[in-house]
């Protein structure tokens, strides 16, 4: 059975902060690795990842992917207050066409 | 989210009662799925369709029943309600290529049973 876990289950920070969302997974034919941002409502896609190494950004995010330890990590720097949301982290599995979801980090940002 | 929409976008039923909630999309996705979502737990599976009548069991499926007579609408029925079914559900699609791209999600039906 594919497993993922994330850490830490919440966090606050303040405006300006750096923070690091972490990711570690099991799975028996690792294909891919996701991230999602979710404020209220529905999740939405931030990066997938696939190849150990090779950092995916987009903005003040970033993320990065070791196949090797089996874990990701999701940078946020210079945090706003609009990035306060629950960070999900999933895996795929070459299996099967379906996602496996962590818990969900929570993240507080503080104004 | 434009081209998934999930309906009702809230519910209130009792105990023992009958639910079943409605994902509607015009995307012709092939893949569909039935997610619940619960504090500390992520989101889990509960079913999931790879075509029309083709439906398979997720991790978190017993009490709950699928059906896709249509591309375009997948139905989870609570059979008899009960408290542990107290969640916010979600609904999600994807094409052949959302497995590497992910899924589109609705926005989610929140389901309190007393």
């Amino acid at each position: 059975e594919d497993k993922v876990v994330q850490s830490p289950l919440s966090l606050v920070v303040h405006e300006g902060d750096t923070v690091t969302l972490n990711c570690s997974y099991e799975v028996t034919n690792f294909r891919s690795l996701l991230w999602y941002k979710q404020e209220k409502k529905a999740p939405t896609f931030l990066f997938m990842l696939t190849s150990s190494g090779i950092e995916k950004k987009s903005g003040r995010l970033s993320s990065i992917l070791d196949k090797k330890e089996l874990f990701s990590i999701l940078n946020i720097t210079a945090t706003q207050t609009g990035d306060s949301a629950i960070y999900l982290c999933a895996v795929g599995d070459n299996a099967g066409n379906m996602l496996t979801f962590g818990g969900g980090t929570r993240l507080m940002v503080k104004p | 989210d434009a081209g998934i929409t999930q309906s009702p976008r809230h519910k209130v039923t009792e105990t023992g009662t009958p639910v079943t909630l409605r994902c509607h999309q015009t995307e012709n996705h092939r893949y569909m799925y039935w997610y619940r979502q619960d504090p500390g737990h992520g989101l889990r599976l509960i079913h999931y369709s790879y075509g029309v009548k083709d439906t398979d069991k997720g991790e978190v499926s017993d009490g709950y029943s699928v059906s896709r007579s249509k591309t375009e609408d997948f139905l989870l029925t609570l059979e008899s309600a009960t408290s542990s079914q107290t969640s916010v559900y979600f609904c999600a699609i994807s094409d052949r290529t959302g497995f590497d791209y992910g899924y589109t999600f609705g926005s989610g039906t929140r389901l309190t049973v007393v």
